[in-house]
């Protein structure tokens, strides 16, 4: 079956950088998009970015553009995002999932926290 | 962007009645890339409905979705204790991929 697993989250300064991974398993990880979203501390669902199965073209949220980059590992059937020039208010799970008929499998996310 | 704003913020029902939640886009989406999915405290979101009206795997069919262009609705027919959750819409067929702010189904 579908695993998704996220690693890389932690405590980190307001300038300071961080990247996040998720290790997929269980579906031909070549032929699928993927996202990231975030939920920040009681608050709701915000899509973050996406990259197409074939990584040639990549999605951001404007909050996130030109900081974060997301890219895909085929040979590690992994995607990563990597998050420059945080702020406090990028603190938020981030979750990264499947990209289907919607987005059909979430790993269950690694927890940012941008504070000095 | 296009906004999707959910209705009603918060839903107060019984385990056995008819909830009825409500996503309006502030332009006409395809109802080819619009899903909702359910978040129980703690846990990852799942997918429940892709393309307005599709049932994901595992769904029960208590869950329905319906409409187009900027009116949808999620449905679940007779609610069970474990559908007590956060709903959330979203459509995927234009960058910047939104969410919806969620409605709370609450006993």
């Amino acid at each position: 079956q579908v695993h998704l697993v996220e690693s890389g989250g932690g405590v980190v300064l307001p300038g300071g950088s961080l990247r996040l991974s998720c290790a997929t398993s269980g579906f031909t990880f070549r032929n699928y998009g993927m996202h990231w979203v975030r939920q920040a501390p009681g608050k709701g669902l915000e899509w973050v970015a996406f990259i197409r199965h074939d990584g040639n073209d990549q999605f951001y949220a404007e909050s996130v553009k030109g900081r974060f980059t997301i890219s895909k590992d085929t040979s590690k059937n992994s995607v990563r995002l990597q998050m420059n020039s945080l702020r406090p208010e990028d603190t938020a799970v981030y979750f990264c999932a499947k990209d289907g008929e919607g987005l059909d499998y979430w790993g269950q996310g690694t927890l940012v926290i941008v504070s000095s | 962007e296009i906004v999707l704003t959910q209705s009603p913020g918060t839903l107060s029902l019984s385990p056995g009645e008819r909830a009825t939640l409500s996503c309006r886009a502030s332009q006409s989406i395809s109802s080819s890339y619009f899903a909702w999915y359910q978040q129980r405290p703690g846990q990852a979101p799942r997918l429940l409905i892709y393309g307005a009206s599709n049932r994901a795997s595992d769904i029960p069919d208590r869950f329905s979705g319906s409409g187009s262009g900027t009116d949808f609705t999620l449905t679940v027919s007779r609610l069970e204790p474990e559908d007590f959750a956060v709903y959330y819409c979203q459509q995927y067929g234009f960058s910047p991929y939104t969410f919806g702010q969620g409605t709370k189904l609450e006993i």
